[in-house]
């Protein structure tokens, strides 16, 4: 039972360096979301997608753009990482219920370093 | 718009001691409410959850009462082990009609010592 996979796991980039974060789920939940996870800061989230073909901002989301490429994928780009996108990088999803979100299921998360 | 506040601060405490660690929210309706624990290196997990006032939320020892009058959810655990070293999230789903995004807080880390 794979639940939310993400890929990679850990990365290093360069300053200027673009690269995507994928993320996919088998669980046929409407909603996915990205946050990012920094010391002292809790999780913070990016983007967010309510369904295929959806997507909203979050609390921190310039430097990044999101694709909602299926029911399945979701994916993070950043086009010129800078070394403030250092963290952990969580993708997450939940089933909608009479019209609310429940429970979110994470992912194991992408360490990312800008240097 | 919807939020969740825990307490500041890691918690530190010995082996079989009780644990508590306060959350309260601010949210219109009737949201859920949740607590994940997040282990080293790992994703967050779903420890427990209530989906309505007074509701009990219980799991490997660990409880919270969704209470309305205060708006809180408070975890608590009556004999922590070392294996319960983590770092505790509270957790909100608001009710149908809102924004439809979870908010979390800022989670505190439990240390336990043996």
């Amino acid at each position: 039972n794979a639940g939310v996979t993400q890929t990679p796991k850990f990365q290093v980039l360069k300053t200027g360096q673009s690269m995507t974060l994928q993320c996919a789920q088998d669980m046929n939940h409407n909603s996915m979301y990205w946050y990012r996870q920094d010391p002292g800061m809790g999780l913070r989230l990016i983007y967010y997608s309510a369904s295929e073909g959806t997507t909203d901002k979050g609390e921190v989301p310039n430097g990044y753009n999101v694709s909602r490429l299926n029911k399945r994928e979701f994916s993070l780009r950043l086009e010129s990482a800078a070394p403030s996108q250092t963290s952990v990088y969580f993708c997450a999803s939940s089933p909608r219920e009479q019209g609310a979100n429940t429970e979110a299921f994470f992912g194991q998360g992408t360490r990312l370093t800008v240097v | 718009g919807d939020s969740v506040t825990q307490m500041e601060g890691p918690v530190t405490l010995s082996e079989e001691a009780f644990l508590t660690i306060n959350c309260t929210y601010t949210a219109t309706g009737y949201p859920s409410l949740f607590w994940y624990v997040q282990y080293p290196g790992e994703g967050l997990q779903l420890l427990l959850k209530a989906t309505k006032a007074d509701d009990k939320g219980s799991n490997k020892g660990f409880e919270a009462t969704y209470r309305k009058e205060t708006t809180s959810f408070h975890l608590e655990k009556g004999s922590v082990q070392v294996s319960d070293s983590a770092v505790y999230f509270c957790a909100l789903s608001p009710s149908p009609g809102g924004n439809n995004r979870l908010a979390f807080g800022k989670g505190n880390q439990v240390v336990v010592i043996p």
